[in-house]
């Protein structure tokens, strides 16, 4: 069955410092891997996706991760925070056997002045 | 519709009321979630449909809470005789899944925010 793990349910960086969300993933066959973000007091939005295609896949916002399947890891990345990139970051992954989408418990980005 | 669409979006009921939440999906989206999220805490969720079934009923928290899903639209989550722990804001989602022809990421709505008093 497929699954993700988000490591980390807090992270603070400095504000232009370099963001690293880490996700792994489970799954025997190749996955569709998503990044959602949630800003306070809004609904989930769609940061970036992979489906099998480019390994580096660019997002909004600036942030990018990279399909490394050798290590099973889909990290968020972004060389330099901002201050508005403070918010709730989740990673999601198909399951094959049903389709269902399956949420990571959510990483919360602290941007320190 | 362009998107998902949740009503109410605010909800305050009285401890023992029973409410219903209403999810209007992307039109053809075969998927549908519901989820709650209880105040800065992650994503639980709670159920899943695959057209009008509910192959994961596995997230609902007890039996005061069911849901349904007609016609492949429109879901409503009914919690009965609400309690001061149901007070969250439950999200709904819809994507496209390999039933509709295709997959899509979830395309989630604004929510509901219950508080129960």
């Amino acid at each position: 069955a497929q699954s993700v793990t988000q490591l980390g349910s807090h992270v603070s960086v400095s504000e232009g410092a370099l963001v690293l969300l880490r996700c792994n993933y489970s799954s025997s066959v190749p996955p569709y891997l998503f990044w959602y973000v949630q800003y306070p007091n809004q609904g989930l939005q769609l940061l970036l996706k992979y489906t099998s295609a480019a390994t580096l896949v660019k997002g909004i916002n600036g942030f990018e991760a990279e399909f490394k399947k050798s290590e099973t890891s889909f990290h968020l990345t972004k060389p330099s925070a901002h201050m508005s990139d403070a918010a709730e970051y989740f990673c999601a992954v198909i399951h094959w056997g049903d389709d269902k989408i399956i949420f990571g418990k959510g990483t919360r980005l602290h941007i320190l002045p | 519709g362009a998107g998902v669409s949740q009503s109410p979006s605010n909800k305050v009921t009285e401890k023992g009321k029973d409410v219903e939440l209403r999810c209007d999906p992307i039109s053809g989206h075969t998927a549908l979630y519901w989820y709650r999220q209880r105040l800065g805490q992650g994503l639980e969720f709670l159920i899943y449909f695959q057209g009008n079934s509910a192959p994961d009923k596995s997230g609902l928290p007890s039996d005061r809470f069911s849901a349904e899903r007609t016609g492949e639209s429109v879901s409503t989550l009914t919690i009965q005789r609400t309690q001061q722990e149901d007070s969250a804001v439950y999200l709904c989602a819809s994507s496209l899944s390999s039933l509709g022809g295709g997959f899509t990421e979830a395309f989630f709505g604004q929510g509901t925010r219950l508080t129960v008093v």
